[in-house]
């Protein structure tokens, strides 16, 4: 199917445990996006890719890490989760920079982590 | 810090009513602004902004984007159960095309 695509859509994992999130695109969208969202704060970025093996930090990177070895895939890794990386957690995918280009936002993982 | 604020953070309205929704930001490199409105699921986009003062209006839904004041609004008239949602403002940055939100206003929509 084409578009964004995230998974799992659901997750409960323990504090420590490393857990990843996959992010799909169908687009061929140079730039893509991870946010987490929650109450009282929004969404907030928290690692950008321009293109594959180009990423850069947002405004809350730590305890996450990601790759992009192929355009179409942006993973998201938790090396050791804790109960304040509990959220719901989206990727998102823009065709370019600048600022002529919406982003389109993937269905969501929530995470829980207990 | 870039910042983005919303108003109001929530809002009840009855079927039919006009609502504004207002969005000010303070940020450096500003380059465009943009709404989403998220149900229960992810944000889908509605409107980008670049220019002030020209309107963009889809249906019943129109926004516009005053730079000199750092504000936007969003109108939504004659409003449906179906407008119930959570309206996001968020400012792009830079050459990245990064984003920063707003937290958003809920409407509710009653009959």
């Amino acid at each position: 199917d084409a578009g964004i695509t995230q998974s799992p859509r659901y997750k409960i994992t323990e504090t420590g445990r490393q857990v990843t999130l996959m992010c799909h695109q169908t687009w061929s969208h140079s730039y893509m996006f991870w946010y987490r969202q929650d109450l009282g704060h929004g969404l907030r970025l928290i690692y950008y890719s321009a293109a594959a093996d180009i990423t850069d930090k947002g405004e809350v990177p730590d305890g996450y890490v990601v790759s992009r070895s192929k355009t179409e895939n942006f993973p998201l890794t938790l090396e050791s989760a804790t109960r304040s990386q509990t959220s719901v957690y989206f990727c998102a995918s823009s065709y370019s920079g600048g600022e002529y280009y919406e982003q389109y936002f993937g269905p969501g993982t929530r995470l829980t982590v207990t | 810090e870039d910042k983005v604020v919303q108003s109001p953070l929530s809002l009840v309205v009855h079927e039919g009513d006009t609502v504004t929704l207002n969005c000010s930001y303070e940020v450096t490199n500003f380059r465009s602004l943009l709404w989403y409105k998220q149900e229960k699921k992810a944000p889908t986009f509605l409107f980008m902004l670049t220019s002030s003062g020209i309107e963009k209006k889809s249906g019943r839904l129109s926004s516009i984007l005053d730079k000199k004041e750092l504000f936007s609004i969003l109108n939504i008239t004659a409003t449906q159960t179906g407008d119930s949602a959570i309206y996001l403002c968020a400012v792009v940055t830079g050459t990245a095309s990064k984003l920063t939100f707003g937290t958003g206003t809920r409407l509710q929509v009653t009959l």
